[in-house]
């Protein structure tokens, strides 16, 4: 079975300041999807940025990027020039792409991301 | 509509007393998924459903817990005699594509519905 592990509780940044967040997973599958999720205070569940593991090249939405190490299953989120609105809960999520599969979301326990001014 | 609906957002009910929980899907999205949610926690599956049919189940914690999709669209899951540990946030996601299939697939999540038993 895969498992997704957040190995950071919490983690805190100054405004405009970058911050990493760390995450693992254990999977004997080749072909899968990792997502990170953000849950703002308001606990909706939004998309930051997704990546495919055939795809060599790291995933880039704006300030968010990846560094995915697939030898090390190692999915990193890197968020630059910090805003107060990335503060938020979030989630490292796993998702086969063998046929067959459910295709269900496997998540990690989340890393709880404060941003001071 | 726009996104993921859930109803009700709030429910409070007494041990013992049935709840249903509504999702009204991204218009055209094909998979349906719920999910539980415990405080601290991520996401824990329950179940999904391929247009009307329910594809797997193993996720639901016992058989109290039942979802429907009857018309491939709206679904509905129910939680009968409810217990205090069924208290958490009931999150339901849709995608395009159908679970199962290779291919990229992205789920988009409603609000939630934050369940309270007392």
């Amino acid at each position: 079975a895969q498992t997704v592990t957040q190995s950071q509780p919490e983690m805190s940044v100054q405004e405009a300041e970058t911050v990493t967040l760390s995450c693992t997973y254990d999977t004997s599958e080749s072909d899968y999807y990792l997502f990170w999720y953000k849950q703002p205070p308001s606990r909706q569940m939004i998309l930051v940025i997704r990546q495919e593991a055939y795809k060599q090249q790291n995933a880039t939405e704006n300030r968010f990027s990846v560094n995915f190490q697939k030898a090390a299953k190692s999915f990193s989120l890197k968020i630059s020039d910090s805003q107060l609105g990335d503060a938020a809960m979030y989630f490292c999520a796993y998702r086969s792409a063998r046929g067959g599969s459910q295709g269900n979301l496997i998540f990690g326990k989340g890393t709880k991301l404060s941003v001071k001014p | 509509g726009a996104g993921v609906s859930q109803s009700p957002r709030y429910k409070v009910t007494k041990r013992g007393q049935d709840v249903a929980l509504r999702c009204d899907p991204i218009s055209g999205h094909v998979s349906l998924y719920w999910y539980r949610q415990a405080l601290g926690q991520g996401p824990e599956f329950l179940t999904y459903f391929n247009y009307e049919a329910q594809q797997d189940k193993s996720g639901l914690p016992n058989d109290r817990f039942s979802a429907e999709r009857p018309e491939g669209s709206i679904s509905t899951l129910t939680i009968q005699r409810t217990e205090q540990r069924d208290s958490a946030m009931y999150r339901c996601a849709s995608s395009l594509i159908a679970g199962g299939q290779l291919g990229e697939e992205t789920q988009y999540f409603g609000p939630g519905t934050r369940l309270l038993v007392l």
